[in-house]
């Protein structure tokens, strides 16, 4: 079975601080992908990121960040000097097994203060 | 290239009622995946279809809830005799044949039942 765990319901930071969104994965299967996405207070869900289990490799993509480690199966997100547009709430999902559903974690809601 | 597109955006119905929601893939997609998401929650995946086909629909509850994604024409999700517990935002992802694992979604249909 598959499960996500994002232990932060709600972060608040200040503008221009840096902040860091956790991920915790759990899957028996070998190939998987990891993902983030973004939900702003419109509701739609913007794709922010796709990883596969092969590829450790750590991405940046101008202020955002993610740190992959099969080792203690985490994908955790980072955003660097923060804007009062990084506000929304942030889901950390994975597809596994071969198969096509995506299971989400129950997201974790950011605030960027001004 | 448009983006998925769901309508319609806000459906409100009374208890008994029918709700129709619509969702037409991004172009040249031929998966369609319905999730919902319960106020304050993460996304649950409902049905994964492709044309005139229904490949995984392990998430849907048993009875009054159905889908299609016919030859022509958008995916359609139906629920007959809508109760409140029916309320929630419903979205719709899709993504290609190629086999890439990266689902887009659309802005989401958000039903309330009165």
């Amino acid at each position: 079975a598959q499960k996500v765990t994002q232990a932060q319901t709600e972060i608040s930071v200040v503008e221009k601080e840096d902040v860091t969104l956790d991920c915790v994965y759990e899957t028996r299967d070998t190939t998987y992908y990891l993902f983030w996405y973004k939900q702003p207070p419109s509701g739609e869900l913007v794709f922010l990121i796709r990883r596969n289990s092969f590829d450790e490799q750590n991405e940046i993509s101008g202020r955002y960040s993610w740190n992959f480690q099969k080792s203690t199966s985490s994908f955790n997100f980072t955003i660097t000097a923060s804007q009062v547009v990084d506000s929304a709430v942030y889901f950390c999902a994975l597809i596994s097994g071969g198969y096509q559903k995506v299971t989400f974690g129950t997201g974790t809601k950011l605030q960027v203060i001004p | 290239n448009a983006g998925v597109m769901q309508n319609p955006r806000h459906l409100v119905r009374r208890r008994g009622q029918e709700a129709r929601l619509r969702c037409s893939p991004m172009k040249g997609h031929s998966h369609v995946y319905w999730y919902r998401q319960l106020p304050e929650e993460g996304l649950k995946f409902m049905v994964y279809l492709q044309k005139e086909n229904i490949i995984d629909e392990s998430g849907m509850p048993k009875e009054r809830f159905s889908a299609e994604f016919p030859k022509e024409g958008p995916s359609i999700l139906r629920i007959q005799q809508v109760v409140r517990g029916d309320s929630a935002a419903y979205f719709c992802a899709s993504s290609p044949p190629s086999g890439e694992n990266i689902q887009y979604f659309g802005a989401g249909t958000r039903l309330s039942v009165l």
